[in-house]
């Protein structure tokens, strides 16, 4: 079953430009991460916040986590054209198996 | 070294056949994973090894077997799949499987079913 859901499913921006990505769940989590996956190959893990951490950064990233509201938010500063991606949110109710959302598709163009 | 590697990366195959897909890693992860993702969907778990033995099989149809033979090593067997099995399928590995660490992805097995 598909635990998160992502906001908005696309994204259009142009470089320089900050992108925020929004996921919703419904059962309480472990932890919620960020993975990108380019062009339907391997995904690459971005960021982990625990469940009892309210924001993360990490680079040009930055994460939020409300576990009242059960949602997060993914902001990527400073975008690039290399960001170009798709970015999934996966829940983690223990044991590392992780839910993941239906995603955002995520344009940045030079 | 962190990882996971898997083969082939395309695999066609008939309806009648059988074929393996292949994943190692060396980081010492005592969790390995199979995900089926379809194309424009997010990736769904398939099975959980945890510590080489079976731990979840999220309702898997027989024809799908899967086999870790050691720690580094998850294979998934392949026998009289369907169309819709065609899919890109991804092995994944976590230090222990107790929901503390970020998982490591392979690039994937890109299945197509004929």
């Amino acid at each position: 079953s598909q635990q998160g859901e992502e906001d908005p499913q696309a994204l259009s921006i142009q470089e320089g430009e900050n992108a925020t990505m929004n996921c919703s769940y419904k059962t309480s989590i472990n932890n919620l991460q960020w993975y990108r996956q380019n062009s339907g190959r391997g995904l690459v893990h971005l960021i982990l916040i625990r469940s009892n951490e309210r924001e993360k950064h990490s680079g040009r990233l930055r994460v939020t986590l409300d576990t009242s509201k059960k949602s997060s938010s993914l902001l990527i500063t400073a975008s690039r054209a290399a960001d170009t991606a798709s970015y999934f949110c996966a829940t983690d109710g223990g044991y590392s198996t992780l839910t993941f959302g239906k995603g955002t598709m995520l344009l940045v163009s030079p | 070294d962190t990882e996971v590697t898997q083969t082939p990366k395309h695999l066609v195959m008939g309806m009648t056949n059988k074929k393996s897909l292949k994943c190692e890693q060396h980081m010492g992860h005592r969790a390995m994973y199979w995900y089926k993702q379809k194309a424009k969907k997010p990736p769904e778990l398939m099975f959980v090894y945890s510590y080489e033995k079976l731990s979840i099989n999220e309702s898997v149809p027989s024809r799908f077997s899967p086999e870790c033979p050691n720690s580094s090593l998850l294979n998934l067997h392949l026998h009289a799949l369907q169309p819709e099995d065609s899919a890109l399928y991804l092995c994944a590995s976590s230090h222990d499987g107790q929901g503390k660490t970020e998982a490591f992805f392979g690039q994937g097995t890109r299945l197509t079913v004929v």
